[in-house]
Order: C-alpha cells, then structure tokens, then sequence
C-alpha cells in the first residue's frame, strides 16, 4: 500500500527567504505526486502534480517541486516565501493506474514571520 | 464555475441525532470523494463515487456513516446516530476521470460538525 511522509509537522521561515516542504512516499512503481495547500477555514487547493515527465514540476503561486526517484521523495520549494503562504501543506501520492485513491501525508504547517 | 459547493458550512448537534451533509461537485466531474479530516489522524477518504457508484467504502467507519450519490450534481453523507468522536471536518471533492486528468481533485470548503 502506499504512503505518504512528512517529516516536518511545523516550519517557521522569515519572510523572503527560501523554503524547502519535505515529502517521502512509498510505492512500488512510480506513483502519480501532488501538493496541496489548505488555508484556515479553508478546502485543499492543488499547488502541482508530477505524473511523467520532467520530474521539476511548477505550480501556482510560485511553488515548484522535485521528483527524485533515487530518494523516493518530492519536496517542495519557493525561493522567497511571502506571508500569505502561510498555510498548511499536504504531500499526497496516487497509484499511476487504476483506482485513483490519493493518500495524504499528515500535513506541514508553516508559519512566515515578518 | 462556482467550485464544489458543500453544506452546511457548521453543524452543531447532540449525540444520537441525524446528520446530513451535502455536496454538490463541479459540473462536469464524474468523480465524487468524501474525507474527514481531524488533528489526529490527518485527512482520511471515507468513500469515493464513480459515475455516481461507490467503488470504495472501505474508509467509511462503521454502519453509522452511509453515503449515496443519486445523480451526478448531489451526494449526501449521513451520520446516524451522531457521535462525539465524529466531531471532525468534512470535505466533499470531485474530479474527472480522464487521461492525465483523473487526479486533479476539487475540494469544497468543507463542514465543520461539531457532536456535543
């Protein structure tokens, strides 16, 4: 079965500096990859996905992710975070066929300050 | 589009009493997911709809929670009887099963039940 690992259940950056979300997943082939944020009071919003391809994947907002097969990992990145990043975020991993069940890692809050 | 549309946005209950919640997803999606999400154990996938036919109910977690999809613009997820511990939010998402596409799930913004 697959899973989903998050190391860091808190992270507090300053303001433009860079920021690096780690993300370890297990599964037996090549699985289909994808970030997500959750502001408060808020659903999850997509960030990116790694299906194929080239494994530097960019998403919204300025966000952008590495597939590295050899680490079994996908973290994700911002060179200069700003304070409405504020949120948390969650790493989640789906089969690369069939059943399309996606399993969320248990999330990464992160905290900007001034 | 408007987005996955849940509802209620807050529900306040006591235990023993029925619980509906509502979900309307995106137009056009075939896909339908129901998650719970609490501090303990994260966001949890209850029950997923295809073309409006549970394929996957091995998260729902006992006979309380049932879940039905009567055609592709509604689903409902019932709590009968409520609970403390099914104090949590609620997510509704929906995607489309199509190539390369069928993993983009849309998240509602949830409902927060709180059972006193």
């Amino acid at each position: 079965a697959q899973s989903v690992t998050q190391p860091d259940i808190h992270i507090t950056v300053s303001e433009g500096a860079s920021l690096e979300l780690r993300c370890n997943y297990s599964y037996g082939a090549t699985p289909y990859l994808f970030w997500y944020v959750q502001s408060p009071g808020q659903g999850l919003q997509l960030l990116l996905k790694y299906f194929s391809g080239d494994t530097l994947v960019q998403g919204i907002k300025g966000f952008e992710a590495e597939f590295k097969r050899s680490q079994s990992s996908f973290n994700l990145r911002k060179p200069s975070v700003h304070w409405s990043d504020a949120a948390e975020y969650f790493c989640a991993v789906a089969p690369s066929g069939g059943y399309q069940k996606v399993t969320f890692g248990i999330g990464t809050k992160l905290q900007v300050i001034p | 589009d408007a987005g996955v549309i849940q509802s209620p946005r807050h529900e306040v209950t006591e235990m023993g009493q029925e619980v509906t919640l509502r979900c309307k997803p995106i137009s056009g999606h075939n896909s339908l997911f129901w998650y719970r999400q609490t501090m303990m154990r994260g966001l949890e996938l209850l029950i997923y709809f295809n073309n409006n036919v549970p394929i996957d109910d091995s998260g729902m977690p006992e006979d309380r929670f049932s879940a039905k999809m009567p055609n592709a613009s509604f689903s409902t997820l019932k709590i009968q009887p409520s609970e403390p511990r099914d104090s949590a939010v609620y997510f509704c998402a929906s995607s489309f099963w199509g190539e390369k596409m069928a993993y983009e799930q849309y998240f509602g913004p949830g409902t927060r039940l709180t059972v006193t």
